[in-house]
């Protein structure tokens, strides 16, 4: 398994502001993805965090909102980006550990609300 | 695409009672698929996994079993505590696929004494 950790673990932000969230986990790991979840809702992957190269996004999310930094094998950021109340959400990183196929480990979030 | 569907909650059950939640998917192949548990004020934590037909995935006595036929993972337990409310969410991927979570709804489970 793997520990990971997020900061911060909560936010309220005004709107037209930006947050950055931070993840780090204890070992080094294959994959790191940010996902998001919105009230009352199940996860929504927003993208896999590409060590030293730009992150790859799924339909509906675009680097410019959501830009992603993964500088090292285990850590990355997000940001969220000219905040509005919409984004009030949960953010999650997760991991896929080195040896692992399938299995990926959740840190414990990111409650972000947008005033 | 992939899909998955779970049944609709809250679930509300006396301890030491019986459950089921149902979870069917929809996929092009044959997906690893899994459970995973939301604890009040927690982030996911992985409860169980299969990878293949057949398989079933067990861990703190909850069971779910890989069934391609009826492409379902319903997750099950003999006798449910207090401690076990929580939010279950059962999900998909394919590995080679970007390894790509995708998540059913999630289902309620309040157990009461």
């Amino acid at each position: 398994s793997a520990v990971i950790s997020q900061k911060p673990s909560r936010d309220i932000c005004q709107r037209g502001t930006s947050l950055t969230i931070q993840c780090q986990v204890d070992s080094q790991v294959t994959m790191m993805f940010w996902y998001r979840q919105q009230p009352g809702q199940s996860l929504t992957l927003i993208a896999t965090a590409n060590q030293g190269s730009e992150a790859t996004y799924e339909s509906g999310f675009v680097i410019d909102k959501f830009p992603i930094s993964r500088p090292n094998l285990t850590f990355s950021t997000l940001t969220v980006s000219n905040m509005s109340p919409e984004d009030s959400s949960i953010y999650l990183c997760s991991v896929r550990p080195a040896g692992s196929t399938d299995t990926q480990y959740f840190g414990p979030g990111t409650r972000l609300t947008v005033l | 695409g992939n899909s998955v569907t779970q049944m609709e909650g809250p679930v509300t059950l006396s301890e030491e009672a019986f459950l089921t939640i149902n979870c069917t998917y929809t996929a092009t192949g044959y997906p690893s698929l899994f459970w995973y548990v939301q604890y009040p004020g927690e982030g996911l934590q992985l409860l169980l996994k299969a990878t293949k037909a057949d398989d079933k995935g067990s861990n703190k006595g909850f069971e779910a079993t890989y069934r391609k036929e009826t492409t379902s993972f319903h997750l099950e337990k003999g006798s449910v505590q207090v401690s076990d409310s929580a939010v279950y969410f059962c999900a998909l991927m394919f590995t080679g696929g970007g390894n790509k979570l995708t998540f059913g709804t999630g289902t309620q489970l309040k157990v009461e004494l």
